[in-house]
């Protein structure tokens, strides 16, 4: 089981804006800013997409964004495209016990 | 370019051990924290374990803890893991990454197998 909770699937139309939530606690993401997310593709290793809840890295469009909410981090794909396709992982530091965790990931379709 | 590449998984019994290197280029490797991140069945990714810059802190997951240990050496840009009284969920893909919260950089990948 997960530190974190994800959807297991969610999906949208080309253009569209998809939003993945993720759900912990006080202890890592409701109390610290190191909410990240990664985008990992099938055969590939994870991509990171954004650190510190909000940071985008060098090169990663525009269209990735993230907030937070309270214990729910969570990452919007604005305009989705084709190669958006992917299973999508949050992280966070932790205060307790395992000092980092992941959620279980969440696929996204295009449709 | 920033590379890192795993080597050492394969296939071990059970209460077995394996120790996994990591070699890390284009970069100062001892100016940055280490750690190992493993992906089980393709899908789940847990953090395993970190290292600081100069090996003076090391943390891990509670279900590693008395049997996997990370090192590194500085002067040969690798980075370790020791792994021992393996057991059958320690199987998956290890990926050595670059960062102590956040990973910008990751390896291939190293495939370890616990069955008998």
């Amino acid at each position: 089981q997960s530190a974190l909770t994800q959807p297991a699937s969610v999906s949208g139309s080309p253009g569209q804006s998809i939003t993945i939530p993720c759900t912990g606690t006080s202890f890592d993401v409701g109390g610290y800013n190191s909410v990240s997310w990664y985008q990992q593709h099938p055969g590939r290793a994870p991509k990171l997409m954004i650190y510190d809840v909000t940071d985008r890295p060098s090169g990663v469009s525009q269209r990735f964004s993230g907030s937070k909410s309270g214990n729910t981090a969570s990452l919007t794909i604005s305009g989705l495209q084709a190669e958006d396709e992917a299973d999508y992982y949050c992280s966070s530091f932790r205060s307790t016990g395992t000092l980092m965790v992941f959620g279980g990931g969440t696929k996204l379709t295009v449709l | 370019e920033v590379q890192l590449v795993e080597s050492g998984g394969g296939l071990v019994q059970p209460g077995g051990s394996l120790r996994l290197s990591c070699a890390a280029s284009g970069f100062t490797f001892s100016s940055y924290w280490m750690s190992w991140v493993r992906q089980v069945a393709g899908k789940r990714l847990e953090w395993v374990a970190n290292i600081r810059e100069d090996a003076s802190e090391k943390y891990y997951v509670d279900s590693v803890k008395g049997r996997f240990t990370i090192s590194r050496d500085n002067a040969k840009n690798s980075l370790y893991l020791h792994m021992n009284s393996l057991r059958a969920e320690d199987t998956a893909v290890y990926y050595c990454v670059r960062g102590w919260s956040h990973y910008i950089h990751w390896g291939l990948g190293t495939l370890v197998t616990v069955s008998s």
